[in-house]
């Protein structure tokens, strides 16, 4: 089955660009059917959407991240990744990469990684 | 955006109850509705789509109803491993949204 994992820098400074790749497993993320996306969690809180990308190249974005957030993937390597710029405090939080399935009248986000928490702080 | 809203914020129970959460929407999103479990330390986990549909896996005494703006997920006889957080999340409509979740907690 496919499986997802997110890996990249625990610790960021204040103002600079947090990058995060997620590398898929068992499936492809070239062959199309499906988006993959990004989502957070500030510690102790709920879920928020950051946005996703298409095996088109073609991505959408969560208006609340002010245009800061760019997903982008390697098809070559199976793996896409997050770049969130000019950080601060407020993007502490853990991040999940997800597969989003999207057929007529549904979608869901299916699997998930097992996220990683990424501190913004000097 | 569209606003999803969970309650109880928390609800304490004993294994075996019958349990019921609510969500709702802030508009329609007609039947984009999804139920996640998350368990502490770990990712959320999907439990049912489409409002009613049981992920693969997942067990039958889940179950899910709603329409439009209106939702429940309804656990018919608590297990131990069912306590846990619980969010509902609309994919009618970018940005996608989650609400803020649903603790069940062992009575």
């Amino acid at each position: 089955q496919v499986q997802l994992q997110e890996s990249g820098p625990g610790l960021v400074k204040p103002s600079q660009t947090l990058s995060l790749t997620c590398t898929v497993s068992n499936g492809s993320i070239g062959s199309g059917g499906y988006y993959w996306s990004w989502v957070r969690q500030h510690p102790g809180k709920g879920l928020e959407w950051i946005g996703y990308i298409f095996y088109t190249g073609s991505s959408y974005y969560n208006p609340s991240l002010k245009s800061r957030a760019t997903i982008s993937m390697d098809t070559s390597k199976n793996q896409y990744s997050l770049k969130l710029t000019s950080v601060t405090a407020a993007d502490t939080a853990v991040y999940y990469c997800a597969r989003v399935v999207m057929t007529w009248a549904r979608s869901w986000f299916d699997p998930w990684g097992q996220g990683t928490l990424v501190t913004v702080s000097s | 955006d569209i606003q999803m809203t969970q309650s109880p914020s928390s609800l304490s129970a004993s294994v075996g109850d019958r349990v019921t959460f609510t969500c709702r929407a802030s508009r329609s999103v007609n039947n984009y509705l999804n139920w996640y479990q998350q368990k502490p330390g770990k990712a959320p986990h999907l439990l049912i789509y489409t409002v009613s549909t049981l992920q693969s896996g997942v067990p039958s005494r889940f179950s899910g109803s709603g329409s439009e703006t209106n939702f429940t997920l309804t656990i018919s006889s608590l297990q131990p491993e069912d306590f846990a957080l619980y969010y509902c999340q609309q994919t009618f409509s970018t940005p996608y949204t989650f609400g803020q979740g649903t603790r069940l907690e062992i009575k």
